[in-house]
């Protein structure tokens, strides 16, 4: 059973590109959380989503952020227009049910904005 | 709001020597704690948790008590090997479980020969 898989480990944007960063969650989770760790700073949480669902997004920027886990495929982070400032490591991490289970983490991506 | 404080690193030890990692944290309510390990190259995997006050987490040779006087959750290890070599990331959920985590800036720590 492959674990969570994060595509690209490592991303090199240029300043008002956008960046999309895949997840894929462990066989039979349908629960996604999507963490971000800026430099010398833990991981933030950012959004949770189920399939085709958005369940929490409080730690989501207002702008230019998204997120999306459709019916197939993978879960999507997209950032719009980046700016150095984005600049981090994000972190996948799924789990079977949302409460009270154990959350398996991927390798993450880590974005550079230049 | 939830926030986790954890000692920074580098920590550097000899093998065999005993680890203490300090996690201190504000929460409302009674959250869960955990510690979690990344390994060089590798995501975030649970090492150990606790669910309520007074509860021991243990899990290879590491242990950590849920001490809600003092707010605490710190880690030990006895006898570090070079392979516990990573970083050490303390963290909490949210009263009501689930799997919204606030984490600490993690500790890294290296083990010598």
């Amino acid at each position: 059973n492959a674990g969570v898989m994060q595509n690209p480990r490592h991303l090199v944007r240029r300043r008002g590109q956008e960046a999309r960063l895949r997840c894929s969650p462990m066989k039979g989770h349908s629960h996604v959380y999507w963490y971000r760790q800026l430099p010398e700073e833990g991981l933030k949480f950012m959004v949770y989503l189920q399939k085709e669902n958005i369940i929490d997004e409080s730690g989501m920027p207002k702008e230019r952020f998204s997120a999306e886990f459709p019916k197939e495929g993978p879960s999507i982070l997209r950032i719009q227009q980046v700016v150095r400032g984005d600049s981090a490591a994000y972190f996948c991490a799924s789990s079977p049910q949302g409460i009270d289970t154990e959350a398996f983490f991927g390798q993450g991506t880590r974005l550079t904005v230049v | 709001g939830n926030s986790v404080t954890q000692m920074e690193g580098p920590v550097t030890l000899s093998e065999e020597a005993f680890l203490t990692i300090n996690c201190t944290y504000t929460a409302t309510g009674y959250p869960s704690l955990f510690w979690y390990v990344q390994y060089p190259g590798e995501g975030l995997q649970l090492l150990l948790k606790a669910t309520k006050a007074d509860d021991k987490g243990s899990n290879k040779g590491f242990e950590a008590t849920y001490r809600k006087e003092t707010t605490s959750f710190h880690l030990e290890k006895g006898s570090v090997q070079v392979s516990d070599s990573a970083v050490y990331f303390c963290a909490l959920s949210g009263t009501g479980g689930g799997n919204k985590l606030t984490f600490g800036t993690g500790t890294q720590l290296k083990v010598e020969l």
